[in-house]
């Protein structure tokens, strides 16, 4: 059965970078059809898309989000990543990673990150 | 980018009841359309995709119907652990796949 677990610091300083990783297991990324990526949800608020990458490396972006957002792959470990620069308060979400190529399947449990000096 | 609406906000209803969630997209997506439920400190579990396909282990209560711009997942008899947020995306047109903004089921 595949599983995601997201890890990462808890806590961000505003202006500072995001940065969480995705650990993959019960399965591999590499020769995969999906797409491995990011849905961040805001307290007491909806989903919203981060991004997503394919196993080789080809990147999309909300576009909201495009000019701070990168997500990366590494096979060999088997995990990708997120990183988010100059993140202010309303970064401050749960931030799930999740495969997906049309519907999200599965997620992990999801990791809060909060944005605070 | 295509805006999901949902309706209602929230939905009291009694266990063993039927319930129906309304879906609305802003431009047809066709049958591009998955429904979600999320429980307090979960992460969102995959229901139904292809409008009205049921994923792996969801109960045949959860039914899935609409095509083009409207959309409706319906309980057919609420159970306890029916009792949470749902969640609608399409996946037309991407990036970006959008969500609506839920509806959460409570006990009337």
């Amino acid at each position: 059965q595949l599983q995601l677990q997201e890890s990462g610091p808890g806590l961000v300083k505003p202006s500072g970078t995001l940065f969480l990783t995705c650990s993959v297991s019960g399965g591999s990324i590499s020769g995969s059809r999906y797409y491995w990526g990011w849905v961040r949800q805001p307290p007491g608020k909806g989903l919203q898309w981060i991004g997503g990458i394919y196993y080789s490396g080809s990147p999309y972006y909300n576009p909201s989000l495009k000019s701070r957002v990168t997500i990366s792959v590494d096979t060999s470990r088997n995990q990708f990543s997120l990183r988010l620069g100059s993140v202010t308060a309303a970064d401050t979400a749960v931030y799930y990673c999740v495969r997906h190529f049309d519907w999200f399947d599965p997620w992990g449990q999801g990791t809060l990150v909060t944005v605070s000096s | 980018e295509i805006v999901m609406t949902q309706s209602p906000a929230t939905l009291s209803v009694s266990p063993g009841d039927r319930a129906a969630l309304s879906c609305r997209a802003s431009q047809s997506v066709g049958s591009n359309l998955a429904w979600y439920q999320q429980k307090p400190g979960q992460g969102p579990r995959l229901l139904i995709y292809g409008a009205s396909t049921r994923a792996t282990g969801v109960p045949a209560r959860f039914s899935g119907s609409g095509s083009g711009t409207e959309f409706i997942l319906t309980i057919s008899s609420l159970q306890s652990e029916d009792f949470a947020v749902y969640y609608c995306q399409h996946y037309n047109n991407w990036p970006p796949w959008t969500f609506g903004q839920g509806t959460k089921v409570e006990i009337k």
